[in-house]
């Protein structure tokens, strides 16, 4: 079975705090994606990754960065953490080509107090 | 960047009758289109794809779409609506290696099914 996994379900953070989502999938996928996802608002992209040590804005970057060390896991790091970046987070990856399938995780839904 | 636009935030219908979900997309390319759906609580499920071979694409669950260049659609349509097709559906562009495989999702269209 596929999987991409996210480190967490449910979280929760102070405001100011340094909080770290981790994302790690098993299908040696090229691509990989952070989403945040708020009713009315779909999935905005935060930033994706097509290589390792490769990233790309995406709608949303402000106040988020991602680190990509190794192809399998792919890191979205809040620098302060504020009450506005309360939301679900999504993982997802995709391998290379034409029309890939994506596969995300479970979500992460963050809660900053 | 692409982009899709998702026409109606909300549709509601009786069951049994046709379902409608509209989906507009703009793209330097030619881009690979997919529908996803979500029900509550639940994660995120491929619909369909296009990907440039048949413009009129078959997923899952009775959904179909069409694909037209000349008006940068990708409707979702059902002949018949189910009370279980009552979720999120989202439209997706990706324009693949022309964009370094962005993937950008519209804002999503709430199916309501009425009884």
């Amino acid at each position: 079975d596929v999987k991409v996994t996210q480190s967490s379900r449910y979280l929760v953070k102070r405001t100011g705090e340094k909080v770290f989502l981790e994302c790690v999938q098993d299908m040696d996928h090229e691509n990989m994606f952070w989403y945040r996802q708020d009713p009315g608002l779909g999935l905005r992209l935060i930033y994706f990754s097509y290589d390792v040590k490769m990233k790309e804005k995406g709608d949303i970057p402000e106040g988020y960065s991602v680190s990509r060390e190794k192809k399998e896991r792919f890191s979205l790091i809040l620098e302060s953490a504020s009450t506005n970046q309360t939301s679900m987070y999504l993982c997802a990856s995709t391998y290379t080509g034409v029309g890939t399938e994506a596969f995300f995780g479970q979500g992460t839904r963050l809660t900053v107090v | 960047a692409q982009s899709v636009t998702q026409l109606d935030s909300h549709v509601s219908v009786s069951e049994g009758t046709p379902v409608l979900l509209r989906c507009n997309y703009s793209s330097s390319y030619s881009p690979s289109l997919f529908w996803y759906v979500q029900h509550p609580n639940k994660g995120l499920q491929l619909l369909l794809k296009y990907t440039s071979a048949a413009t009129l694409v078959k997923g899952i669950n009775g959904f179909e779409a069409e694909f037209k260049k000349s008006e940068t659609s990708f409707h979702l349509t059902k002949p018949s609506a189910h009370m279980s097709d009552a979720a999120e559906y989202f439209c997706v562009v990706s324009e693949g290696v022309y964009n370094n495989n962005d993937m950008r999702f519209g804002a999503g269209t709430r199916l309501t099914v009425k009884p």
